[in-house]
């Protein structure tokens, strides 16, 4: 079984600084990591995804992430934030061999953008 | 294109009740998944269908959730006798194909539960 820990539920950014949202999973296989964002009242979007290749990976919005198979990390980075982003993020790992795509989320991070 | 679509959107239903959550997955789509979301924590898996197949239904809570999707498309999440820790918002999500890397999500139906 696979687990998603976010380590912080909340976090206040003022705009245009930089801001790094933690995640770190648990597997006993290999596993693709997801990042997705929440808009009030709104389904997930998808903001990133890490399959294989370059473990630093571009999303939508300027946000980036980067795999560290080491310590089982996959953090997500944006070098200025606005207003815009404020929004609940989601860390997310399905395992690669696709039997069940299912997709494991941790609890989720606010992320409060301070004008 | 139309993204995923969930109805109704809201839904109130007094305890004891049955309630039917509907979802329309992107055309073409394979693969739909059901997840609940409670308050404050991140959606948990519920059941997965590979176009009619219901492959995997090891999430659903207790034998009061039922879920189908008869002809590979629409699919119907049903919850009878409803119980307050039923509340959540539920989502659906569909993906192009086993293996896409890619799940689409629908807005969410938020049930209450009284």
């Amino acid at each position: 079984a696979q687990s998603v820990t976010q380590l912080d539920s909340q976090v206040p950014v003022f705009e245009e600084a930089p801001v790094e949202l933690r995640c770190n999973y648990s597997s006993s296989v290999s596993v693709y990591l997801f990042w997705y964002v929440q808009y009030p009242n709104q389904g997930l979007q998808l903001l990133l995804k890490y399959l294989s290749g370059s473990t630093l990976v571009k999303g939508i919005n300027g946000f980036e992430a980067e795999f560290n198979k080491s310590q089982t990390s996959f953090h997500l980075r944006k070098p200025s934030v606005h207003i815009s982003d404020t929004a609940e993020y989601f860390c997310a790992v399905t395992r690669t061999n696709f039997g069940n795509e299912k997709l494991t989320f941790g609890t989720g991070t606010r992320l409060t953008i301070i004008p | 294109g139309a993204g995923v679509s969930q109805s109704p959107r809201y839904k109130v239903a007094k305890r004891g009740q049955d309630v039917a959550l509907r979802c329309d997955p992107i055309s073409g789509h394979v693969s739909l998944f059901w997840y609940q979301q409670a308050l404050g924590q991140g959606p948990e898996f519920l059941t997965y269908f590979q176009n009619e197949a219901q492959l995997d239904k090891s999430g659903l809570p207790s034998d009061r959730f039922f879920a189908e999707r008869p002809e590979g498309s629409v699919s119907t999440l049903k919850i009878q006798r409803t119980q307050q820790e039923d509340s959540a918002v539920y989502l659906c999500a569909s993906s192009l194909y086993q293996g896409a890397g890619e799940q689409y999500f629908g807005p969410g139906t938020r049930l209450t539960v009284t």
